[in-house]
Order: C-alpha cells, then structure tokens, then sequence
C-alpha cells in the first residue's frame, strides 16, 4: 500500500536559518509527489511537484525539494526562513492510474520560524 | 493560477439537520473534484471523488447516504451532510485538478455541529 511519513510534527527555527522538512514514501509504482502548504483555517496553497522529470523541483515562496528514489524520500528545503514561512506543511502521494487525482497526505509539520 | 472556491466558508448547525456545501472552480472546467475533511491537529483525509454526470466514488468507511455529493456542473460540486451529528463537525476542504495530476483546493468550510 502507497503511504507517506513525514518525520517531525513539529520544526522550530530560527528566520534566516535552513528549513528542512521531512518526507518519505512507500510505494509499488514511480509516484507523483507534492508539497502544499497551509495557513490557519485556509486551505492548501500547492508548493512545489515532482511528476518525474527532474529530480529538484524548486517551487514558490524559496522552497525546493529534492526526488530521491534510493532513499524514498522528498525532503522539503529552503535555504533561509522568514516568518511568513510559518504553517503547517503536507508532503502528499498519487499513484496514478486507476488512482489518479487522489492525494495521500501526511500528517504534516508545523514550522515555527522564531526571530 | 486555478482558484476554487467553497461556500460557506463556516457553518454552525443543530444536531440532526442537514447541511450543504459548494464547491466551485472559478476560471477552470473540472469533471471530477475531491472532498477531504480535515479533523483538528490531523492530516486532510480523502472522503470521495465527485464525477460529473455520474455518481460519486466514496472511500472506504465513508457512510454514502450520510454524506451526499452532486457534480451539477463542469463547475460545481456539492457536499451535503445529512443528519449532522457533532462527530461530523470538521474541516471539510474540495479539490480539482488542473493541468493533469495537480489537484488545486478550495479554502475549506468548517463545520460545527452542536
């Protein structure tokens, strides 16, 4: 069964440091993978994709993520934080196929960016 | 980019009425949309692939009599929740592809049932 683990519930850092936000998945087929990135109590705003072509897709907002298909991982970065960075984030799986258009989401990371 | 939108934006109910929500995708055509719900501090999880012209495709566990979708239009879905019950109070956000496999998704509606 397709699944995605993000790692962390919870990242704090400091504005202007590294934000690195943890995904990885479990899958039988090449998936299409997604970071989105939510607001409170506003919907999801699409960050970035990876639909297989190039494995570092760079995204809105500074953020990129790198497609590791070794590692079953999609890990989500940007280089220096800023506070408007702070949301919760979902890293999210489609299989494609008969399955096309669903999302399975992860249970998402709560970025904190302190001063 | 693709902006769809959700009315009501909150909602706050009795036990045992029923209540509905829209679903619209303002600048595109979609014949399928997604409705997740959203419980608090948790991930958004997939109810049901709403198909126009046709009858909704609900995930396993999800009751299809106690939660109605109706694909009237290329742009619109709607998501009724019939004899709502507190448990059902939630987040309950749509979502419509575009372009392929990117699902855009509205603003949600939450619902509180008293």
């Amino acid at each position: 069964a397709q699944s995605v683990t993000q790692l962390g519930s919870h990242v704090s850092v400091s504005e202007g440091a590294l934000v690195l936000l943890r995904c990885n998945y479990s899958s039988s087929v090449p998936p299409y993978l997604f970071w989105y990135v939510q607001y409170p109590n506003q919907g999801l705003q699409l960050l970035l994709k990876y639909t297989s072509a190039a494995t570092l897709v760079k995204g809105i907002n500074g953020f990129e993520a790198e497609f590791k298909k070794s590692e079953t991982s999609f890990h989500l970065t940007k280089p220096s934080a800023h506070m408007s960075d702070a949301a919760e984030y979902f890293c999210a799986f489609n299989a494609g196929g008969t399955s096309y258009g669903k999302l399975t989401f992860g249970q998402g990371t709560i970025l904190t960016v302190h001063p | 980019g693709a902006v769809v939108s959700q009315h009501p934006s909150w909602v706050i109910c009795k036990s045992g009425t029923s209540v509905k929500i829209e679903c619209r995708s303002l600048d595109f055509q979609a014949t399928t949309m997604f409705w997740y719900r959203q419980f608090p501090k948790q991930s958004l999880m997939l109810m049901a692939t709403s198909n126009e012209g046709s009858k909704a495709t609900y995930e396993q566990g999800v009751e299809k009599d106690k939660f109605l979708i109706n694909h009237a239009s290329l742009t619109l879905s709607t998501l009724t929740v019939t004899s709502a019950h507190p448990e059902d109070s939630s987040f309950y956000i749509c979502s419509a592809p575009l372009g392929g496999e990117t699902q855009y998704f509205g603003p949600g509606t939450r619902l509180l049932v008293l």
